[in-house]
């Protein structure tokens, strides 16, 4: 089966810095990349995903990079803000004969901390 | 309600007892799923119901667990003899079924705790 690595597990940043976050995963036939914030208390929220056949998808402060060949892909988050403190998950789908792209597989978090 | 809604938000039981979790999708969602995050195993796929199609039930991790859909709106996961690992926060996510990507849109879940 599918299996997402992440790294970092735990970021620290000055607010107004920028972020990366980085996953790796395994199975080539996976075709869809979302990444999900996590605040205390509360369940993952989508903020941005890409799909297999685009590199780089951006979100106002915010983007995604993917690269098929080397199974890895990155979110990327600019001018950070202390409300960006979170848990921050990607995850890894690969919807086949009639599944869901929601059944996912995620990576196991990074804890984002950004100081004022 | 706007989103998802999950009960109880908290659930102490003993070990051996039975548990019911329910969950109240989005209104007019129709695929929903079941999660079980853990401090040692992360966010976990445990099942998926979709429409009236049999539910996808590949990331159950025992004959303990099981869920239910009815009437294409609520579910209710239950799990039988709990066991101290079972201890985690169970979320429940829906979605409008959609190709090219998929929004899962989860509660707040609900903290198990199996003494």
């Amino acid at each position: 089966g599918e299996n997402v690595e992440q790294h970092p597990s735990t970021l620290s940043v000055q607010e107004g810095d920028s972020a990366v976050i980085k996953c790796t995963y395994s199975d080539s036939a996976s075709n869809y990349f979302p990444w999900y914030k996590q605040e205390l208390g509360k369940g993952p929220q989508l903020i941005i995903d890409i799909r297999s056949n685009v590199g780089e998808k951006k979100d106002q402060r915010i983007a995604v990079t993917l690269n098929k060949t080397a199974k890895h892909f990155s979110l990327h988050i600019t001018e950070t803000q202390p409300e960006d403190s979170a848990v921050y998950f990607c995850a890894a789908s690969h919807p086949a004969g009639g599944t869901s792209y929601g059944k996912l597989t995620f990576g196991q978090g990074t804890i984002l901390t950004v100081h004022p | 309600g706007a989103g998802v809604s999950q009960s109880p938000s908290n659930k102490v039981t003993e070990k051996g007892k039975d548990v019911e979790l329910r969950c109240d999708p989005i209104s007019g969602h129709t695929a929903l799923y079941w999660y079980r995050q853990s401090l040692g195993q992360g966010l976990e796929f445990l099942i998926y119901f979709q429409g009236n199609s049999a539910p996808d039930k590949s990331g159950l991790p025992s004959d303990r667990f099981s869920a239910e859909r009815t009437g294409g709106s609520v579910s209710t996961l239950t799990i039988q003899r709990t066991q101290q690992e079972d201890s985690a926060v169970y979320l429940c996510a829906s979605s409008l079924l959609g190709t090219g990507g998929e929004k899962l849109f989860f509660g707040s879940g609900t903290q198990l705790s199996v003494l």
